[in-house]
């Protein structure tokens, strides 16, 4: 069964960078697309970007050149870096599997808060 | 980037109800259209892929249509743990968007 994992720091403080881990299981990411999904308070959701099963990535515009999504295919886990973070970007962090038919599997997230 | 329109913003109904969520797309999109359950705690639930398509697991009381650029998420008979907040997301270009989804409760 696949399985995704989200890890990192909960609290991030303004101006600094935001990096979270996303643990893939009985799946390789060699193969598919691997995305990072965040909800906001109020229930927004946006779709921040993907890395593909060739290491290339697709980022929002709207997150312009703050976004990184890396990967180690040697421990199965792709991450997310996001710099500059505001309290805007508080929130539940998702990694999900993305298929032809859209996001399928998905982590359980991880609620990021930035405050100073 | 396309714009989804989901409406209502939130509804109330009665168990047993037929209850009908709607979204609209800003472009065509074709059946490129996703809904997504989504309750608190627990990650989102996929529910319909290409429109109209039941994904895996999912009751056969939920069903999926599409008329030209509007789409609907239908319960044909609403249960309690239906309860939850639903998305839809079009997957026909990037970036990915959602609709702002609708607030289902039980009355």
């Amino acid at each position: 069964e696949v399985q995704l994992q989200e890890s990192g720091p909960g609290l991030v403080k303004p101006s600094q960078s935001l990096s979270l881990t996303c643990s893939v299981t009985g799946y390789s990411i060699t193969s598919n697309y691997w995305g990072w999904i965040r909800k906001f308070p109020g229930n927004k959701m946006e779709w921040m970007g993907y890395i593909s099963y060739s290491g290339s990535t697709s980022y929002n515009p709207s997150l312009k050149s703050r976004i990184s999504i890396t990967r180690d295919t040697s421990k199965n886990q792709f991450f997310l870096q996001l710099n500059s973070v505001t309290t805007e970007d508080t929130a539940t962090y998702y990694c999900a599997r993305e298929e032809d038919s859209g996001p399928d599997y998905w982590g359980q997230g991880v609620m990021v808060t930035v405050s100073s | 980037d396309i714009q989804l329109t989901q409406s209502p913003s939130s509804m109330s109904a009665s168990l047993g109800d037929r209850v009908s969520l709607t979204c609209q797309s800003s472009q065509g999109i074709g059946n490129y259209l996703s809904w997504y359950q989504h309750k608190p705690g627990k990650p989102p639930k996929p529910m319909i892929y290409y429109a109209t398509n039941l994904a895996d697991g999912v009751p056969s009381r939920f069903s999926g249509s599409r008329s030209g650029s509007d789409y609907s998420l239908t319960i044909s008979s609403l249960e309690s743990e239906d309860t939850a907040i639903y998305y839809c997301l079009q997957y026909d270009e990037y970036p990915l968007t959602f609709g702002s989804g609708t607030k289902l409760e039980i009355k």
